[in-house]
C-alpha cells in the first residue's frame, strides 16, 4: 500500500523568511505523481504544485519549488520569501498513475511570523 | 473560486438520518471524486465517478453510495448516520480520469451528527 507521512505536524517561520516542509511516501511503483496542496482557515483545497515521478527537473512555482529525491521517495516543498497569506496546512499527496485514488499525508499546519 | 460547488455548506444531523450531498463540478470535467476529512482518519478518498460511471473506489462505506447523473454532477448519499461520520465531504472534479490531471477541490461540505 502506499503511504505518505509528513513529519512535521506543525511549523513557523518568520515573513520573507524560507522555510521547508518535509514529505515521504513509500510505494514499489516507479510511474506516479506527487501533490502540495494548502488548506487555509477557508478549508478550501488548492493545488500548490505538482511533480510527475518521470521528471527529474524539480518543478517549480513562483516562490514555491519542490526537492524530489525519487531514490529517496521524498519530496519536501520550500517556500520561499514566505507571506502572511502562506499560512495553512498544507498537505502532501500521491497518486500512482493507473489509480486516481489520490492518498495524503496528514499534514503540517505552517505559521507565519509577521 | 476553483470552479467546483458544493452544497450546503452546512448540515447538521441526527445519528441514524439519512442526507445528500451534491457537487457540481467545473464546466468540462467529466471525472467527479469525493473526500472525507475528519480528525481521526484525515483525507480520504471515498469514490470517483467518471462521466457517469462508478470509476475508483476507495474507502466508502457500504452506508455510503454516491452517483453522478446525465449532467455531471454527483450526490453522496449518506445513510444511517454515526457520530463518527461528523467529518468535512470534499468534492473534486477534473477533465477525465486519467493520467496527469488536476483535482480541483470544491468549497467542501461540513457535516455535523449529534
Amino acid at each position: 500500500a502506499q503511504t505518505v507521512t509528513q513529519s512535521q505536524p506543525e511549523m513557523s517561520v518568520q515573513e520573507a523568511e524560507t522555510v521547508t516542509l518535509s514529505c515521504t511516501y513509500d510505494t514499489s511503483e516507479s510511474d506516479y505523481y506527487l501533490f502540495w496542496y494548502k488548506q487555509p482557515p477557508s478549508r478550501q483545497m488548492i493545488l500548490v504544485i505538482r511533480q510527475e515521478a518521470y521528471k527529474q527537473q524539480n518543478a517549480t512555482e513562483n516562490r514555491f519549488s519542490v526537492n524530489f529525491q525519487k531514490a529517496a521517495k521524498s519530496f519536501s516543498l520550500k517556500i520561499s520569501d514566505s507571506q502572511l497569506g502562506d499560512a495553512a496546512m498544507y498537505f502532501c499527496a500521491y497518486r500512482r498513475t493507473r489509480s486516481n485514488d489520490m492518498r495524503f499525508g496528514a499534514g503540517t499546519r505552517l505559521t507565519v511570523k509577521p | 473560486d476553483s470552479g467546483v460547488t458544493q452544497t450546503p455548506k452546512h448540515l447538521i444531523t441526527a445519528t441514524g438520518q439519512r442526507v445528500t450531498l451534491r457537487c457540481s463540478p467545473r464546466s468540462g470535467d467529466l471525472s467527479v471524486y469525493w473526500y472525507q476529512q475528519s480528525l481521526d482518519q484525515g483525507l480520504q478518498f471515498l469514490i470517483q465517478y467518471y462521466n457517469g460511471e462508478e470509476r475508483a473506489k476507495g474507502n466508502i462505506l457500504e452506508r455510503f453510495s454516491a452517483q453522478q447523473f446525465p449532467d455531471l454532477h454527483s450526490e453522496l448519499n449518506l445513510s444511517s448516520l454515526e457520530l463518527g461520520d461528523s467529518a468535512l465531504y470534499f468534492c473534486a472534479s477534473s477533465v477525465d480520469g486519467g493520467r496527469m490531471n488536476e483535482q480541483f477541490f470544491g468549497p467542501g461540505t461540513r457535516l455535523t451528527v449529534l
